[in-house]
């Protein structure tokens, strides 16, 4: 297992588009994150999930982001009516229960850019 | 709530000196762990190091070293003798109790000069 696999690595969308993203955690991994990281700024949690439950959904953002991890593999996250505000590195990450050795394994991100 | 502050936005310096990154956390849990992460140009957040709340010793992996002092609520990171691989953005972060949310600070630029 190479770690953790999110795509696509960029995406331009235009305002008011959905779209989705996609990660793949690592196999033996139960825990996945979004986070969220806006130029300048450090990541920003989102969202998590304990294998296909989503345990912790009070920081989306709005009403317009939603995410799923359907089998407890992979998860995607939509955000519906792209805005501009929305443009920013998409974070995903994976864990080994929550209190792994090496924290969390992040992956290389989804840039959205909305115009 | 917790709080990651990293007071120095961007520190600049010439290769081979060493250079201190300060982080000051907040937060009301009694068990915690605290993470610095770098973070290249290519984007992906690298792991450096993980702490827990009752382990106040400090750390030293090769070139980087590490000083917690829970009594300043502090976790600084020192790199010695640096270099112009060291050129990233370097984040520090609190983990909750629950294990559950990373709390990040705004995070340090670093620019080593040749």
């Amino acid at each position: 297992d190479t770690g953790v696999s999110q795509d696509p690595r960029h995406k331009i969308t235009k305002r008011g588009q959905n779209v989705t993203f996609r990660c793949d955690p690592i196999s033996e991994h139960n825990r996945l994150y979004w986070y969220r990281q806006t130029l300048g700024q450090g990541p920003e949690f989102l969202t998590y999930f304990q294998n296909e439950a989503q345990l912790e959904k009070s920081r989306l953002l709005s009403d317009r982001f939603s995410a799923e991890r359907p089998k407890g593999s992979f998860s995607t996250l939509e955000i519906q009516r792209t805005e501009q505000g929305d443009s920013a590195m998409y974070l995903c990450a994976s864990s080994l229960g929550g209190l792994g050795t090496y924290g969390y394994t992040f992956g290389s991100g989804t840039r959205l850019t909305v115009v | 709530a917790q709080k990651v502050t990293q007071a120095q936005t961007e520190i600049s310096v010439v290769e081979k000196e060493d250079v201190t990154l300060d982080c000051v956390y907040e937060t009301r849990d009694t068990t915690y762990y605290l993470f610095w992460y770098k973070q290249p140009p290519s984007g992906e957040l690298v792991f450096l190091i993980r702490r827990n709340s009752f382990d106040e010793q400090n750390e030293i992996s090769g070139r980087y070293s590490w000083n917690f002092q829970k009594s300043t609520s502090s976790f600084n990171f020192t790199i010695t003798a640096s270099q112009v691989v060291d050129s990233a953005v370097y984040f520090c972060a609190l983990l909750n109790n629950a294990g559950n949310m990373l709390t990040f600070g705004g995070g340090t630029r670093l620019m080593v000069k040749p």
